[in-house]
């Protein structure tokens, strides 16, 4: 899994109650990103970093805030969790060239009671 | 902005005959594409990537893909599948601008019967 690390593997949350996911590497890569992954959507972007403190958002980012305080680290947090976010949440890293394959951890999945 | 098109929620196969997955994109520049496979509780792992150059690609596990510029479109097939390519197929692509991250497709469920 190139050194990707994605904890918890799983949760249950209640509507309401705040979440953060957190995504390690070792890979040194400066790019970072969060997907979710839901039937018949495949991968859609949640918010990706480029560097410390670097983050910008993705196509689905409303409800989701993230940081990265240190290269290896990158945490996503959802602030007050919904139904609708019950999903799997994967991470995943890449080198700095647009044509650099991602890497991807095993995921977390979500469920938002 | 870019896009990916998999034409084939599902694609059921039996074992030994060959499969092809489709994928189509849009893009205004000049894209880099990928195919990804996804086993049951894993993440995603990387068959193969298109960059430059020949149109045929080979990946891991006997898939090619082929590249068609004037069609816009990345087909993934294989020769030959076992019961062990039974698992969610993605196609990606990426651009050389902006946004420095991969979009997907919607992903095809291939399911080798024996």
């Amino acid at each position: 899994d190139a050194g990707i690390t994605q904890s918890p593997r799983h949760k249950v949350t209640e509507t309401g109650t705040p979440v953060t996911l957190r995504c390690h590497q070792t890979e040194n890569h400066r790019y970072m990103y969060w997907y979710r992954q839901d039937p018949g959507h495949g991968l859609r972007l949640i918010h990706y970093s480029y560097g410390v403190k670097d983050t910008d958002k993705g196509e689905v980012s409303d409800g989701y805030s993230v940081s990265r305080s240190k290269t290896e680290d990158f945490l996503l947090t959802l602030e007050s969790a919904t139904s609708s976010q019950t999903s799997v949440y994967f991470c995943a890293i890449s080198g700095t060239d647009a044509y650099s394959p991602l890497h991807f951890g095993n995921g977390t999945r979500l469920t938002v009671t | 902005a870019q896009s990916v098109t998999q034409l084939d929620s599902q694609v059921p196969v039996f074992e030994e005959a060959p499969v092809e997955l489709r994928c189509n994109y849009s893009s205004s520049v000049s894209v880099y594409l990928f195919w990804y496979v996804q086993y049951p509780n894993q993440g995603l792992q990387l068959l193969l990537k298109y960059l430059s150059g020949s149109t045929l690609v080979k990946g891991i596990n006997g898939f090619e893909a082929e590249f068609n510029k004037s069609q816009t479109s990345f087909h993934l097939r294989k020769p030959s599948v076992h019961i062990s390519d039974t698992a969610e197929y993605f196609c990606a692509v990426s651009v050389d601008t902006g946004r420095r991250a991969l979009t997907f497709g919607s992903g095809t469920r291939l399911q080798v019967q024996p």
